[in-house]
């Protein structure tokens, strides 16, 4: 009964390279949520996506910034040329249905040096 | 946007005490949702209130899913120390908006 899972667990990154984070989400689950959560902060919606389709993007970046979801295989986060804000915890989070609960993986943890 | 606004932001409690804290917003959601993060894990979800009024319990926690639909409190009764961590609310309404979480300290 595997639930959501995420990796790398941790990712390090010089600046101006790129950032692959992947997400699987829980068997029978088609919706994919990514999160990003500061240090001592709460979490902040990124992006939502179905199976090849970004259906709400309005919380990612306008640079730098992408996801998908393919037909086949994890969902990707991408962040091309990291930059130091850019290290965080990265969260994604599944769910069955367009309004169902969202179940979350453990996270990847970014940071650029 | 949609906004919650969570409180308190942090408390510091002796173990056995009980613990209450809430979310408020603007906005109506059709679900609130209690979960609780570790450190260095993802949330995991608690209580999940789905009607107004609703009034569920799980374990020593209560969670109540407010009659205005704009807000909701969570209870924690007789803490222990394996309680300590982060507790986010979510409100649902097409999409999810999060709280900044309240962070329990638990003295033994």
């Amino acid at each position: 009964n595997a639930g959501v899972m995420q990796n790398p667990r941790h990712l390090v990154r010089r600046r101006g390279q790129e950032a692959r984070l992947r997400c699987s989400p829980m068997k029978g689950h088609s919706h994919v949520y990514w999160y990003r959560q500061l240090p001592e902060e709460g979490l902040k919606f990124m992006v939502y996506l179905q199976k090849e389709n970004i259906i709400d993007e309005s919380g990612m970046p306008k640079e730098r910034f992408s996801a998908e979801f393919p037909k086949e295989g994890p969902s990707i986060l991408r962040i091309q040329q990291v930059v130091r804000g850019d290290s965080a915890a990265y969260f994604c989070a599944s769910s069955g249905q367009a309004v169902d609960t969202q179940y979350f993986g453990p996270g990847t943890r970014l940071t650029v040096l | 946007g949609q906004q919650l606004n969570q409180s308190p932001q942090s408390m510091f409690i002796q173990e056995g005490e009980d613990v209450s804290m809430n979310c408020t917003s603007s906005s109506i959601f059709n679900t609130w949702l209690w979960y609780k993060q570790d450190p260095g894990e993802g949330p995991v979800l608690l209580i999940a209130l789905y009607k107004a009024g609703e009034l569920t319990s799980n374990g020593r926690l209560t969670a109540q899913f407010g009659i205005t639909r704009k807000d909701s409190f969570l209870n924690i009764s007789a803490s222990i120390p394996s309680d300590v961590g982060i507790y986010f609310c979510a409100g649902e309404a097409g999409k999810s908006t999060f709280g900044d979480g309240t962070t329990l300290t638990v003295k033994p």
